[in-house]
């Protein structure tokens, strides 16, 4: 049974470009919630989705956007990236919330 | 708003120590508790979890109880091994987790 996958691995992009990372969530789950996560810092919520729409959004500004397909798959996207956006960006998926998260292994994300 | 804070670390132990992580939160409503471990080189893993006060999360040794009265999840293990060495990670859930800044645990022979 696989787990929560995310790609790219690794990525590098350029001050001022967009990205657009991916994630497939465990089989069954139905939630999925994205992360931010700076060396040596714990995981800062972006949002989370569910049933296809935005239920929760943390203190990212509108150039983070995200959407959710039909088979609970989701893209995370970041617009005009700046320097600060390099980070470890993680995907966790669930069945509903509060019955804690699988995690994926993330993408690291390295704006230049 | 809702948020978790964890002691700052580093910790360091020798093995078979008392390992205790404090952790306490502010949140609106009745969060689920979490610890969540990441070992080198590894991603996220939920250790253990409690939805409800008074409520006790237990897996692999570690132990933590949901005290509502003092807003606390500690962590508890009796007695740690070298394989312990990760950062734990306190969170709670109000639709949307959200984690502390994560303990660095260094278990020493």
């Amino acid at each position: 049974d696989a787990g929560v996958t995310q790609s790219p691995t690794h990525l590098i992009k350029t001050r001022g470009q967009q990205v657009t990372l991916r994630c497939s969530p465990k089989s069954g789950h139905d939630t999925v919630s994205w992360y931010q996560q700076a060396l040596g810092q714990g995981p800062q919520f972006i949002f989370q989705y569910y049933e296809e729409e935005e239920r929760q959004r943390g203190n990212f500004p509108d150039r983070f956007s995200g959407h959710q397909f039909p088979n609970y798959s989701s893209e995370l996207n970041v617009n005009a990236l700046l320097l600060g956006d390099s980070a470890l960006y993680l995907c966790a998926s669930s069945f509903t919330d509060g019955y804690g998260y699988t995690f994926g292994s993330g993408t690291r994300l390295t704006v230049v | 708003g809702n948020s978790v804070t964890q002691m700052e670390g580093p910790v360091t132990l020798s093995e078979e120590a008392f390992l205790t992580i404090n952790c306490t939160y502010t949140a609106t409503g009745y969060p689920s508790l979490f610890w969540y471990v990441q070992y080198p080189g590894e991603g996220l893993q939920l250790l253990l979890k409690a939805t409800k006060a008074d409520d006790k999360g237990s897996n692999k040794g570690f132990e933590a109880t949901y005290r509502k009265e003092t807003t606390s999840f500690h962590l508890e293990k009796g007695s740690v091994q070298v394989s312990d060495s990760a950062v734990y990670f306190c969170a709670l859930s109000t639709l949307g987790t959200r984690f502390g800044a994560g303990t660095r645990l260094t278990v020493k022979p």
